[in-house]
């Protein structure tokens, strides 16, 4: 039972590189969602995707692209590391949106990546 | 003021204790609530949804305060495994949250022998 993936688990940057990370979940889930942990703040959702071919800004978006080419798949991108964004990364994926009156508020979430820019 | 918070705690009990936390959010427009748990270095998963009426699963019970706007766990006869980050989460309402949740930063509990 794969559930959610993400991949790598783990990365050490530089600043001013560039990474994807990538989810990939096997439960044929509409939506799927990038969050992080920082100490002390709680996840915090950086984009969201409510269906193949779309994304949507969350919370903390900037310096973060993504993309959703694959119903399956869902990729984070960052285009020029900074120490800031330093952090534990979580893909999470439901079948129906956490507003949605069939939905019983839980996200599927992968095991994490964690992230060191230097 | 944060949107949902939490006593970071931590709350250290011994096994068999009865534990409580709280949670406060700021919107009073919020539509459900929920409780995850995430161990250590683990990612967050449901522990269990919060009603309006209360509810319990096993030795956790959750409670809903509208009018005060908080939400609480209580977990009686503490086990060792109940070791975690508690975390309390929130669908805030209105279109622009749509389908996202909104996390408290966590409770950690520690049960010792």
């Amino acid at each position: 039972n794969a559930g959610v993936t993400q991949t790598p688990k783990f990365r050490v940057l530089k600043t001013g590189q560039s990474m994807t990370l990538l989810c990939a979940q096997d439960m044929n889930h509409e939506y799927m969602y990038w969050y992080r942990q920082d100490p002390g703040m709680g996840l915090r959702l950086i984009h969201y995707s409510v269906g193949e071919g779309t994304t949507a800004k969350g919370e903390v978006p900037d310096g973060y692209n993504v993309s959703r080419l694959k119903k399956q798949n869902f990729l984070l991108g960052l285009e020029s590391a900074a120490p800031s964004q330093t952090s534990v990364y979580f893909c999470a994926s439901s079948y129906h949106p956490v507003g949605h009156i069939q939905n019983t508020g839980e996200l599927f979430f992968g095991e994490g990546s964690r992230l060191t820019v230097l | 003021r944060k949107e949902v918070e939490q006593d970071p705690g931590p709350f250290n009990v011994p096994e068999g204790a009865t534990v409580a936390f709280n949670c406060t959010y700021s919107n009073s427009a919020s539509q459900s609530f929920f409780w995850y748990r995430q161990d250590c270095r683990k990612e967050p998963k449901l522990l269990m949804s919060v009603y309006s009426s209360g509810n319990e699963d096993g030795r956790f019970t959750a409670q809903l305060n509208r009018a005060s706007q908080y939400i609480s766990l209580l977990i009686r006869d503490s086990k060792l495994s109940d070791s975690a980050t508690y975390l309390c989460v929130v669908n805030l309402a209105g279109g622009t949250s749509y389908g996202k949740l909104t996390f408290g930063q966590g409770t950690i509990l520690t049960v010792h022998p």
